[in-house]
């Protein structure tokens, strides 16, 4: 069965340091990957996509993430945290089981504090 | 940019009440989602369409059922609201797989209790 998994319900992280919110993946075939961010009391914001190509992808505010495929993993970083990318971050992937309607199996979520 | 826009930001229904939640997308995308986000669970697809009178349902598609009659926009509604369908409710569209294009984009999301 398709699934993601975020394993971290909650990452803390100080202003300047680095930061890595983590996501597994299981599928079969070669995956289409995502990751999205939601502001409090907001929709999801796109941040990054892995298709296919460079094993490193860079998205959105800095943000970029690794694909591994080895590891079936994807996990979502950035060099220097900021306290505005304090939010909620979800994984997602391409539900391989339907093509047509594209449709994308997301994790439960990792919330983001990044503190000053 | 692509705007996916729902009727309401809140809204609070009745138990048996029948419930409309409307959303509309000005990219003329094929495909169009309705997911409901509870903490804990991450989303949850309740049904997807892609195409006009096409649906299909998602993982969690009892209780709830959908309308498409124009390429636009796309109707969840609640037959009979309970209050386990106190939730947030996400639309989202997206292009037809083939057009390089293949995330997904959302709206602000329609915050619904049942009382």
């Amino acid at each position: 069965a398709q699934s993601v998994a975020q394993p971290e319900d909650q990452v803390n992280v100080a202003e300047g340091n680095p930061l890595t919110v983590k996501c597994t993946y299981s599928v079969s075939g070669n995956p289409y990957l995502f990751w999205y961010v939601q502001y409090p009391n907001r929709g999801l914001q796109f941040l990054l996509k892995y298709i296919t190509g460079d094993n490193l992808v860079k998205g959105s505010y800095g943000f970029e993430a690794e694909f591994n495929k080895s590891q079936t993993s994807f996990h979502l970083k950035k060099p220097s945290a900021l306290v505005s990318d304090s939010a909620l971050y979800f994984c997602a992937v391409r539900d391989m089981s339907n093509q047509a309607g594209t449709a994308l199996i997301f994790g439960k979520g990792t919330t983001l504090s990044v503190s000053s | 940019d692509v705007k996916v826009t729902q009727s309401s930001r809140y809204l609070v229904k009745r138990t048996g009440e029948k419930v409309f939640l409307e959303c509309v997308q000005d990219m003329d995308h094929e495909n169009m989602f309705w997911y409901r986000q509870d903490p804990g669970l991450g989303l949850r697809l309740i049904y997807f369409s892609y195409d006009v009178k096409m649906k299909e349902k998602g993982d969690i598609p009892e209780g709830y059922s959908v309308s498409r009659e124009k390429k636009e926009r796309f109707s969840l509604i609640l037959e009979s609201a309970s209050t386990n369908q106190t939730s947030m409710y996400l639309c989202a569209s997206s292009p037809q797989f083939g057009t390089g294009v293949v995330e997904q984009y959302f709206g602000p999301g329609t915050r619904l209790t049942v009382t």
